[in-house]
């Protein structure tokens, strides 16, 4: 099994800018998470996804953020526009439905200038 | 009160100490609970789950008190290899929320 696919690895870009990040699950979970990780903030919960289905993105900071997850194989979250305050590295989980632990992806560490 | 709380450290311990850390959690109506190691820069990795009776896996104890809310985590015989930092994790409803992280080095 590959685990939870991310990508891109790293992602510069300058404020202003539309970023998209990309997430594959371990095939056959039916749940995915996005969190997001800083040192001042530590790990914290953007959104989840039941079955394809968005069922709490109360952790989404603003409305710049979006998260869509179009089939199970694979998800998005996009930030329109970007600010420096986004730099971050955004962690993608998956996990079985109703099962115990999360698989983490790699993340994607992104820093707006 | 935060929903999930850890010690910073960092813990710095000689090869072959024992060291534990605890995790208390604000959410009485939590079910699950895990440990997950995190090494520098890189993704969380579970560790272990926390069970009400406490459970062992090699060198590593974890246990669950409910009165007191709190998990904890005990490492026998540390490893160099050991060094990373410690998340737990108890659940809110359908999600976990993970403490701060606790940092651990393991010196020769």
């Amino acid at each position: 099994d590959a685990g939870v696919i991310q990508s891109p690895r790293h992602e510069v870009t300058e404020m202003g800018q539309e970023v998209t990040l990309r997430c594959k699950p371990i095939s056959g979970h039916n749940s995915l998470f996005w969190y997001r990780q800083t040192m001042m903030r530590g790990l914290e919960l953007l959104i989840y996804f039941n079955n394809n289905v968005p069922i709490d993105d109360s952790g989404m900071p603003e409305d710049r953020f979006s998260a869509k997850m179009p089939n199970a194989s694979f998800s998005t979250l996009k930030i329109q526009p970007s600010e420096p305050r986004d730099s971050a590295v955004y962690f993608c989980a998956s996990s079985p439905q109703g099962a115990l632990g999360y698989t983490f992806g790699s993340g994607t560490r992104l820093t707006v200038v | 009160r935060k929903e999930v709380e850890q010690d910073p450290g960092p813990f710095n311990v000689p090869e072959g100490a024992t060291v534990a850390f605890n995790c208390t959690y604000s959410n009485s109506a939590s079910q699950s609970f895990f440990w997950y190691r995190q090494d520098c820069r890189k993704e969380p990795k579970l560790l272990m789950s926390v069970y009400s009776s406490g459970n062992e896996d090699g060198r590593f104890t974890a246990q669950l008190n409910r009165a007191s809310q709190y998990i904890s985590l005990l490492i026998r015989d540390s490893k160099l290899s050991d060094s990373a930092t410690y998340l737990c994790a108890p659940n809110y409803g359908q999600n976990f929320v993970f403490g701060p992280g606790t940092r651990l080095s393991v010196l020769p």
